[in-house]
């Protein structure tokens, strides 16, 4: 198993700032992914994160909007950028380890 | 493209009641299904997951959940829940892990 851990755990921002998050991982992995879960619903992936290549985005996300970084096998951030309310959500990094864990979560709220 | 449906949004049971909650997939390969639960305040755990043979896939606390091939189902039941089993509870389907919109689990004791 891995163990996730994930900084900051919550904030509270204001809107047009921007958020770095942070996973840090116990283990060298190939795959991190971040996950967003908006109040009340489901967690919807972001994107993809390989160590060495870019990330890979779903529909509906943009780098420019969540840029991530990834610069070893062990780290990764995920930077939630000009915000708005509309980003206030749960966001989740998660890895791969024939089956995949998750990180705490960083809870966002911005006003 | 895949996605993951859970049917029951609330679901509301006595202590020691039986429980079964839905879970269907669309997709178009093999799959491998899992279900999560998570409890309050807390972050997201594995409870079983099915990747091929038996289809009857046991979990932890007692869980355990049914492949159904030709109903691309995989429900979710205990026999018996406990106060304690009080979470949210989603099924998800890889490749990309994609999530049911989740189903809240109120025990009352």
């Amino acid at each position: 198993s891995a163990v996730i851990s994930q900084k900051p755990s919550r904030d509270i921002c204001q809107r047009g700032t921007s958020l770095t998050i942070q996973c840090q991982v116990d283990s060298q992995v190939t795959m991190m992914f971040w996950y967003r879960q908006q109040p009340g619903q489901s967690l919807t992936l972001i994107a993809t994160a390989n160590q060495g290549s870019e990330a890979t985005y779903e529909s509906g996300f943009v780098i420019d909007k969540f840029p991530i970084s990834r610069p070893n096998l062990t780290f990764s951030t995920l930077t939630v950028s000009n915000m708005s309310p509309e980003d206030s959500s749960i966001y989740l990094c998660s890895v791969e380890g024939g089956t995949q864990y998750f990180g705490p979560g960083t809870r966002l709220l911005v006003l | 493209a895949q996605s993951v449906s859970q049917h029951n949004h609330h679901v509301i049971l006595s202590e020691a009641a039986s429980l079964e909650l839905g879970c269907n997939y669309s997709y178009g390969g093999t799959v491998n299904l899992f279900w999560y639960v998570q409890y309050p305040g807390q972050h997201l755990q594995l409870l079983l997951k099915y990747f091929s043979g038996d289809p009857l896939v046991k979990g932890i606390k007692g869980f355990e959940a049914e492949f159904i091939k030709s109903k691309f189902s995989f429900n979710l039941r205990k026999p018996s829940v406990q106060w304690s089993d009080t979470a949210e509870y989603f099924c998800a389907v890889e490749g990309k892990l994609i999530f049911g919109q989740g189903t809240t689990l109120q025990v009352k004791p």
